[in-house]
């Protein structure tokens, strides 16, 4: 099926340090939405997009909903350990499945 | 804890078995999703049911079947167990009505095909 291009594939940073993923369709999506997963758990939904242009933050995370709605990005200010995880994308069109990004692994370094 | 429920957390059986995955979504959620997750891949979309209807198929396959029963909770069977079926499967629920749509998914069940 369809999957959506999510880049870095994975990143090593240093705690303190921002952090910047993205993820890029060729379709259009009417709901973009950020996840994180830690290992042997289920994905915790982080942020929720759902217009064109929309900035949303939560805590030190901030995404925005691209204006050609075929993209997303998440930046996270100041990381700490406890980021350490896989990131996940997804996109919705109305009323059918979610299309999952590759995820982004993020070490942080302490 | 996102609300959604699964059972059993764990799993082992062996080649040629036959297993049985409960999902019991959101209080209020109509759309039910089911995903394998293989050890260090990415969320495969299985199957969608709506309100005990499939919505929509991805990469499921024919020795897998799913249903969503009237009291909205759904089952994921999986038959003639391969060792390559050992994977994590998540159960995802989603209101799919209106604008907000966000999906939130279960704990996972662990599975092992020995």
């Amino acid at each position: 099926g369809q999957q959506l291009n999510q880049s870095p594939q994975s990143m090593f940073i240093q705690e303190g340090e921002d952090v910047s993923m993205n993820c890029t369709s060729s379709s259009i999506f009417n709901t973009w939405l950020w996840y994180k997963q830690d290992p042997g758990e289920g994905p915790v939904l982080l942020i929720a997009l759902y217009k064109a242009g929309e900035l949303t933050s939560n805590g030190r995370l901030t995404a925005q909903f691209g204006i050609t709605r075929k993209d997303s990005f998440l930046n996270i200010s100041a990381s700490i350990p406890s980021d350490v995880g896989i990131y996940f994308c997804a996109g919705q069109r109305t009323g059918n499945q979610f299309y999952f990004g590759t995820g982004t692994s993020l070490t942080v370094i302490p | 804890d996102s609300g959604v429920t699964q059972t059993p957390k764990h799993l082992i059986t062996a080649t040629g078995q036959r297993v049985t995955l409960r999902c019991s979504p959101r209080s209020g959620d109509l759309s039910v999703y089911w995903y394998q997750q293989s050890l260090d891949q990415g969320l495969q979309f299985l199957i969608q049911y709506y309100n005990g209807e499939e919505r929509a198929k991805g990469n499921i396959l024919e020795r897998f079947s799913a249903q969503q029963f009237p009291d909205l909770h759904s089952e994921l069977n999986l038959s003639s167990l391969e060792l390559g079926d050992s994977a994590l499967y998540f159960c995802a629920s989603s209101v799919l009505s209106g604008t907000y749509n966000e999906q939130f998914f279960g704990p996972g069940t662990r599975l092992t095909v020995l």
